[in-house]
């Protein structure tokens, strides 16, 4: 069947140190979406890719990186990690723009 | 201001309520709207996509949108303790803007 993953599923890391979020879809989708989730903040979009070597800033982009060299992977790089970054990380992906979006499991990202 | 808002919670029926879930929009401009179902320590997944001039019943479960207020709503009947989850509700434009903007979330528990 086909799915999203993300991995690792936990991680812990330092402030200033690279972190980088594995994101990998098999429907073949397009488009693909990063988002971060907070208590009282919702979920709130990083990064966003309508293709390969496509790649767009969501409304909290600032810190983070993502690149798009094929279709079923975009990983999200936090390039000197911070605490304020601590959140749990959502992968997404779209068949069309404005399409339902399939989710997947997550990865709570710790910076201490 | 955020562009959809909708109330926190936490929600708490008994099993076999209806229950009654809200969020209003500020943008006469967007054209679908989604309600989205979150189980703790796991993703979203898509609960009801509707237009915005329209209803939409799947099984127990309604979405439905006023435009003339601004207020979209998702109705659960006889709501069973499965349908213990945060519910997200979101927008989009349509179109080539089909990034979704999405509530904080609405935290519902139904006790047996």
């Amino acid at each position: 069947d086909a799915e999203i993953t993300q991995s690792p599923r936990h991680k812990i890391t330092e402030t200033g140190r690279q972190v980088t979020l594995a994101c990998h879809q098999t429907w073949n989708h397009n488009n693909m979406f990063w988002y971060r989730q907070d208590l009282g903040h919702g979920l709130r979009l990083i990064h966003y890719s309508y293709g390969v070597q496509d790649t767009n800033k969501g409304e909290v982009s600032d810190g983070y990186s993502v690149s798009r060299s094929n279709t079923e992977d975009l990983p999200l790089t936090l390039e000197s990690a911070a605490s304020s970054q601590t959140s749990v990380y959502f992968c997404a992906s779209s068949l069309a723009v404005s399409g339902e979006q399939f989710f997947g499991p997550g990865t709570r990202l710790t910076v201490l | 201001q955020k562009e959809v808002e909708q109330d926190p919670g936490p929600l708490s029926v008994p099993e076999g309520a209806i229950v009654s879930l809200n969020c209003t929009y500020s943008n006469s401009a967007f054209q679908y709207f989604m309600w989205y179902r979150q189980y703790s320590r796991k993703g979203p997944e898509l609960l009801m996509y509707t237009y915005s001039s329209g209803n939409k019943e799947d099984g127990r479960f309604t979405a439905q949108v006023d435009k003339s207020s601004k207020y979209i709503s998702l109705f659960i009947r006889d709501s069973q303790p499965s349908d213990s989850a945060t519910y997200l509700c979101a927008r989009n434009y349509g179109g080539s803007q089909g990034n979704l903007i999405f509530g904080k979330g609405t935290k519902l528990s139904v006790k047996p």
